[in-house]
């Protein structure tokens, strides 16, 4: 079965840089676009970045871009997000999560890693 | 950037009950590109349905989603006790985000 695992989360002061990673297993990883998506304390939800399955296409929100990075290792099935120059709004559980077929829907989430910004 | 408005905010139901959720977007959506989610406490959003009628893998049938262009709805047909969460639609195909999510409707007990 579809299995994604976040790890890297933490506290971490404003203007540091974290990274986060996600394990996937279960499917054949390199097939699948992958995303990342947060959720502030309390809030609703917020899609921060895409890959494509080769690396070849990347978007990100406004909010992240020129912060965040995503990228992939098809290899190690795994896929990342290099979080810099963080700030207190970037406060949340980060999800991992997959692209249906159709590339409009996240078909699997992983459990999502708490990433707090804090001094 | 395409706008997803979800209401009611708050839906107060019993077991057993029907519950209707809607979901409207500023602009026109393909439909191919119009999900649900729900998410319970705790837990990471769990896709319902996508392309705004088919049910997920695994979703019992009392979920069903309708709905083109701007207005899209989700129904609950016999509210079950596992069935009280927050529900969340999203769009994909705006441009800058491609992906927005609605604020979420809460589904509790009366």
């Amino acid at each position: 079965q579809v299995q994604l695992v976040e790890s890297g989360g933490g506290l971490v002061k404003p203007g540091r840089s974290l990274r986060l990673s996600c394990a996937a297993s279960g499917f054949t990883f390199s097939d699948n676009y992958m995303s990342w998506i947060r959720q502030a304390p309390g809030k609703g939800l917020e899609w921060v970045s895409f890959i494509s399955g080769s690396g070849s296409i990347i978007d990100y929100a406004d909010s992240v871009k020129g912060r965040f990075t995503i990228s992939r290792d098809n290899a190690k099935k795994s896929l990342y997000l290099q979080m810099n120059s963080l700030r207190a709004e970037d406060t949340a559980v980060y999800y991992c999560a997959r692209l249906g077929l159709a590339a409009g829907d996240f078909d699997h989430w992983g459990q999502g890693a708490l990433v707090t910004v804090s001094s | 950037e395409i706008v997803l408005t979800q209401s009611p905010g708050t839906l107060s139901l019993s077991p057993g009950e029907r519950a209707t959720l809607s979901c409207r977007a500023s602009q026109s959506v393909t439909s191919s590109y119009l999900a649900w989610y729900q998410q319970k406490p705790g837990q990471a959003p769990r896709l319902l349905i996508y392309g705004a009628s088919s049910r997920a893998t695994g979703i019992p049938d009392r979920f069903s989603g309708t709905g083109s262009g701007t207005d899209f709805t989700l129904t609950i047909t016999r509210l079950e006790p596992e069935d009280f969460a927050v529900y969340y639609c999203q769009q994909y195909g705006g441009s800058s985000p491609p992906f927005t999510f609605g604020p979420g409707t809460i589904v509790d007990v009366k």
